[in-house]
């Protein structure tokens, strides 16, 4: 069974500023896919931003980048220029891509606040 | 092109009644999944489903709970003589229908209170 640590509970950064949420993950699986995923206050869930693991280069989306070692098991997320509508709890998921069933695990998720 | 519904939004119940939540997918999208979500806790997996067959159950819980998804209308998840235990939020996510798609749309969740 695939597992998701997410070790910060909270975190606050001030607003452009760069802040990183670290996530690990344990699995046997080579093939699989990496995501963040954003819950504001609405509860909706977005996602931020997704890694495949045969991807060595790591992915980018504006603001959002990852640094992805897939030797340590780790995935975590890079906010840079932090926004206010950044303030979220963020979440790290895992699919294992092999499996017929592409179920997400999720970490316990890390409060993000930005401070004006 | 309209994302992934879920209804209702709110849903108060009283122990021992049942409580019936909603997904309907987005438009093409062909596969369901049900988490669940506990207060200060992440989402969890409880089932996938492709239209009119459940592919994997593993996350749901043996008693009380069921899902479906007919090859016409909404997926269903039901939850029979609900207890407190039961409050949480329940979100639903589709997904296209061709194979190998990790791509999970959300929808924006139930939230289900039992008193």
């Amino acid at each position: 069974a695939q597992t998701v640590t997410q070790s910060q509970p909270e975190m606050s950064v001030q607003e452009a500023e760069t802040v990183t949420l670290s996530c690990t993950y344990d699995t046997s699986e080579s093939n699989y896919y990496l995501f963040w995923y954003k819950q504001p206050p609405s509860r909706q869930m977005i996602l931020v931003i997704r890694q495949e693991a045969y991807k060595q280069q790591n992915a980018t989306e504006n603001r959002f980048s990852v640094n992805f070692q897939k030797a340590a098991k780790s995935f975590s997320l890079k906010i840079s220029d932090s926004q206010l509508g950044d303030t979220a709890m963020y979440f790290c998921a895992f699919c294992n891509s092999g499996a017929g069933s592409y179920q997400l695990t999720f970490g316990k998720g890390t409060k993000l606040s930005v401070i004006p | 092109n309209a994302g992934v519904m879920q209804n209702p939004r709110h849903l108060v119940r009283r122990r021992g009644q049942e409580a019936r939540l909603r997904c309907s997918p987005m438009k093409g999208h062909s596969h369901v999944y049900w988490y669940r979500q506990l207060p200060e806790e992440g989402l969890k997996f409880m089932v996938y489903l492709q239209k009119e067959n459940i592919i994997d159950e593993s996350g749901m819980p043996k008693e009380r709970f069921s899902a479906e998804f007919p090859k016409e209308g909404p997926s269903i998840l039901r939850i029979q003589q609900v207890v407190r235990g039961d409050s949480a939020a329940y979100f639903c996510a589709s997904s296209p229908e061709y194979i190998k798609s990790d791509e999970q749309y959300f929808g924006p969740g139930t939230r289900l209170t039992v008193t």
